[in-house]
């Protein structure tokens, strides 16, 4: 089974702080996701990544920026956090140039004071 | 771009009903759907991918189908179980690597 670990379900950080999620998955996938999820917007995609190194914005990444050094793991940096970043994230990955199946990590709820 | 919308937002059935999810998107010029399900605090578990090419896929109690020209896809869940709680998500595959989610079908299965 794969298997997509983020590193904290809880983390309260305060507004100002430089703030990482961090994301491994074990099944060699290329491509990897961070998605935030709020009540009534349902998932955004904030950054993904197709492979080493390589990163494409998705619909939300203002505030965001995101690092892949290994294929395994993909982090998600909060350069200032802000309480409007308050939100439950999720990471995710998939094999393969097109969509295929999406596999979810058990998300990271971060909470910004 | 590509727009998806779940109805119902929420429904409440007793157990052993079936049931029917519907999923619908703007534009029909997909690779592929997923629906997901997610229990409250948690992650997203994959149920079933249709491919662009299929119109429906099953597993167990569920069924998914698709009508791409349409732009709308279905969820049926036979005999539904009070384990079956959870909201279920649709997502559409564009032809790149992400998905477009839906906002979900918060489902309640009374005992």
């Amino acid at each position: 089974d794969v298997k997509v670990t983020q590193s904290s379900r809880y983390l309260v950080k305060r507004t100002g702080e430089k703030v990482f999620l961090e994301c491994v998955q074990d099944m060699d996938h290329e491509n990897m996701f961070w998605y935030r999820q709020d009540p009534g917007l349902g998932l955004r995609l904030i950054y993904f990544s197709y492979d080493v190194k390589m990163k494409e914005k998705g619909d939300i990444p203002e505030g965001y920026s995101v690092s892949r050094e290994k294929k395994e793991r993909f982090s998600l940096i909060l350069e200032s956090a802000s309480t409007n970043q308050t939100s439950m994230y999720l990471c995710a990955s998939s094999l393969g140039s097109r969509a295929q199946p999406q596999h979810f990590g058990d998300g990271t709820r971060l909470s910004i004071l | 771009k590509q727009e998806v919308t779940q109805i119902p937002a929420a429904l409440s059935v007793p157990e052993g009903e079936n049931l029917v999810l519907n999923c619908s998107f703007t534009d029909s010029a997909i690779y592929n759907l997923q629906w997901f399900r997610q229990d409250p605090g948690k992650g997203l578990t994959s149920l079933l991918l249709i491919q662009s090419s299929q119109r429906e896929q099953t597993s167990g109690r569920l069924n998914a189908s698709l009508d791409k020209s349409s732009g709308r896809s279905t969820l049926y869940i036979a005999a539904s179980q009070p384990g079956d709680s959870a909201t279920y998500l649709c997502a559409v595959g564009n032809y790149g690597q992400n998905f477009v989610f839906g906002p979900g079908t918060r489902l309640s299965v009374l005992p």
